[in-house]
């Protein structure tokens, strides 16, 4: 099946503690994204990257980090200085070009322990 | 003030409801404009993508005014799967999307 894979699909993490959230895709997309979302609120970009190897900040990058070293992948790392890491991680991704839309895997909840 | 900005409802309506939902965007150089629901605890799903001429897609009518800067969509014949939450999105080049908060949506038997 063609799709975008988030994994895990739930992630505790301890207090200075770093963990890697998964994202597969194998659409062939050029572009990829993560994004956070919290109770009530709308989706906020962390990170993005239209090609392999490159990749820019989002809104809130602060206390992430990622790669995209190639491009059916687009791993995010929550590091131990996102003091509030608890949220709805969401990874999309979507062909280049105008007016193309984003397409999103099913998601990664992290809390802390 | 918010690149996008949608009332949050709850909007609770009958079956078989009329409803529209309205949001705006504050840049004028957002070039595309799409319609996703989400449902609880899932990742949002595109609905429709929204064009200058406008279109619809079988119950679902979504319009553009650049003018004013909104994006409408209106369910007609409202059925108790569409209880959801809608969110607008508007992007720009350099691949910078941003969402709204999401309008909630109830349809009651």
């Amino acid at each position: 099946d063609g799709g975008i894979t988030q994994s895990p699909k739930y992630l505790f993490r301890k207090e200075g503690q770093n963990v890697t959230l998964s994202c597969e895709q194998n659409l062939n997309h050029d572009a990829m994204y993560w994004y956070r979302q919290d109770p009530g609120q709308g989706l906020r970009l962390i990170y993005y990257s239209q090609i392999v190897n490159d990749f820019q900040k989002g809104d809130i990058a602060e206390g992430y980090s990622v790669s995209r070293e190639k491009k059916e992948s687009f791993p995010l790392t929550v590091t131990s200085a996102q003091k509030n890491p608890t949220a709805f991680y969401l990874c999309a991704s979507r062909v280049a070009g105008n007016n193309q839309p984003q397409h999103f895997g099913d998601g990664t909840r992290l809390s802390i322990l | 003030r918010k690149e996008v900005e949608q009332d949050p409802g709850p909007f609770n309506v009958p079956e078989g409801a009329t409803v529209a939902f309205n949001c705006t965007y504050s840049n004028s150089a957002s070039q595309s404009f799409f319609w996703y629901r989400q449902d609880c605890r899932k990742e949002p799903k595109l609905l429709m993508s929204v064009y200058s001429s406008g279109n619809e897609d079988g119950r679902f009518t979504a319009q553009l005014n650049r003018a004013s800067q909104y994006i409408s969509l209106l369910i007609r014949d409202s059925k108790l799967s569409d209880s959801a939450t809608y969110l607008c999105v508007a992007g720009r080049t350099g691949n910078q999307f941003y969402f709204g908060t999401g309008t909630s949506l109830t349809v009651i038997p």
